[in-house]
């Protein structure tokens, strides 16, 4: 069965760095697109970010943009987020998540997400 | 960048009733329209797709309609499991984007 299972939250200082994985396993990893999907603390779903079945197209959300990155290693199943120079307003579960593209895009598998705290 | 507009923020009825939540687009997103349902403590799981198509494993209370700019997630007789917060989304060419979730309570 399709697994996600995401990876390296904690607690982290303003302006530090932090890097999230989400291993895959139970489908082609390598033939699906991939998506960063947070949620503060009480609030709404947020998307992040989704890198292409192989990696040749990213997008990030302007909120995170030229401070996160997404990645992946399709040989290892993973795909990843590099959170850097992090804020407090950062604070959420991070999600990874599978998408189905082509005529009926939609995300159909959730991780159960980790979380990322950004606090002195 | 569209937004998409969800009412009301809450909905507050029994078990046995009917649920009718809204979804608007800021511009029209022709039936690119998702439902996920988000219990506590949990990761959302999809409902809908293409405004109007079942997902896998969804009891047929839950149905879907609308295009363009107007959408609404219909749940017939409310069970006490569907008893959760639901958020509709639109996939763009580069960002995909949520609604700020209609909380279902008793």
């Amino acid at each position: 069965q399709v697994q996600l299972v995401e990876s390296g939250g904690g607690v982290v200082q303003p302006g530090r760095s932090l890097r999230l994985s989400c291993a895959a396993s139970g489908f082609p990893f390598g033939t699906f697109v991939m998506h960063w999907v947070r949620q503060a603390p009480g609030k709404g779903l947020e998307w992040v970010a989704l890198m292409s079945f192989d990696g040749t197209n990213t997008y990030h959300a302007d909120a995170v943009k030229g401070r996160f990155t997404i990645s992946r290693d399709n040989s290892r199943n993973t795909l990843y987020l590099q959170m850097n120079n992090l804020r407090a307003e950062d604070t959420a579960v991070y999600y990874c998540a599978r998408a189905i593209v082509g005529a009926k895009p939609r995300i159909d598998y959730w991780g159960q997400g980790t979380l990322v705290t950004v606090s002195s | 960048e569209i937004v998409l507009t969800q009412s009301p923020g809450t909905l507050s009825l029994s078990p046995g009733e009917r649920a009718t939540l809204s979804c608007r687009a800021s511009r029209s997103v022709s039936t690119y329209l998702v439902w996920y349902q988000q219990k506590p403590g949990q990761a959302p799981r999809l409902l809908m797709y293409g405004a109007s198509d079942r997902a896998t494993g969804i009891p047929d209370r839950f149905s879907g309609s609308g295009s363009g700019t107007d959408f609404t997630l219909t749940i017939s007789r409310l069970e006490p499991e569907d008893f959760a917060v639901y958020y509709c989304q639109h996939y763009g060419s580069s960002s995909w984007t949520f609604g700020q979730g209609t909380k279902v309570e008793i």
